[in-house]
């Protein structure tokens, strides 16, 4: 069956460190994938999309890149910050189905 | 300000007490869609809509029914509401299709007693 897995236990890093988040997938021919933030209580808020032909995406202190023969996207955060503090989500759809598929999220604690 | 509205925000019913959840985005988005969240299960897809009239179902849409009568709004109705539909629902819309950033709105809080 179709299976995305992301780290179920929190990250707790330093302030300043990078921070690496992994989101592994089963069973699936992503078009793409992409990754959200969620603050408590709160909807989830678009970060970075990367497409299945794509290895790297960048956007400010963000990376994702995305290793289709690994079946493995990795997120990561550098100089983070406690602010970066909140579950990061990742998300993928097999192209057509229109139906995304979330991950259950994995938090992030950056101590200052 | 461009943005995904619900409402209630919160709501406590009882079983069996037909309820909407309001959803209305002001972005001229085609797509729309409706999301529960529980707790070590994730975001699942409830249903969604490629436009006006057009509605398909998403990975959990038993009990759920919607309609896409206008661009901007795709309310969520819970005809025969019981205890385990008890979870946070969100609305999002995006450009196009799932594909596109999706924009969330901030949440419903439903229990069913």
């Amino acid at each position: 069956s179709q299976k995305i897995e992301q780290n179920s236990e929190a990250l707790n890093i330093q302030e300043g460190k990078t921070a690496t988040l992994t989101c592994n997938y089963t069973n699936y021919s992503p078009a793409y994938l992409q990754w959200y933030r969620q603050d408590p209580g709160r909807g989830p808020v678009f970060l970075l999309l990367i497409r299945e032909n794509e290895k790297e995406k960048r956007k400010e202190r963000l990376k994702v890149t995305f290793d289709t023969t690994l079946k493995q996207s990795l997120f990561h955060i550098t100089a983070s910050q406690p602010a970066d503090s909140a579950t990061y989500l990742c998300a993928l759809e097999s192209g057509g189905s229109y139906i995304p598929t979330f991950g259950r999220g994995t938090s992030l604690i950056v101590h200052p | 300000e461009a943005q995904v509205t619900q409402n209630p925000r919160y709501l406590i019913t009882v079983t069996g007490k037909k309820l909407t959840v309001t959803c209305s985005q002001n972005m001229n988005h085609e797509y729309m869609s409706w999301y529960r969240q529980d707790p070590g299960l994730g975001l699942r897809q409830i249903y969604y809509s490629m436009n006006v009239e057009v509605t398909d179902k998403g990975d959990v849409p038993e009990g759920y029914k919607v309609s896409r009568k206008e661009k901007r709004n795709f309310p969520l109705i819970l005809e025969s509401p019981s205890p385990n539909q008890t979870s946070l629902y969100f609305c999002a819309s995006s450009r196009a299709q799932a594909y596109n950033e999706q924009f969330f709105g901030p949440g419903t809080r439903l229990t069913v007693l």
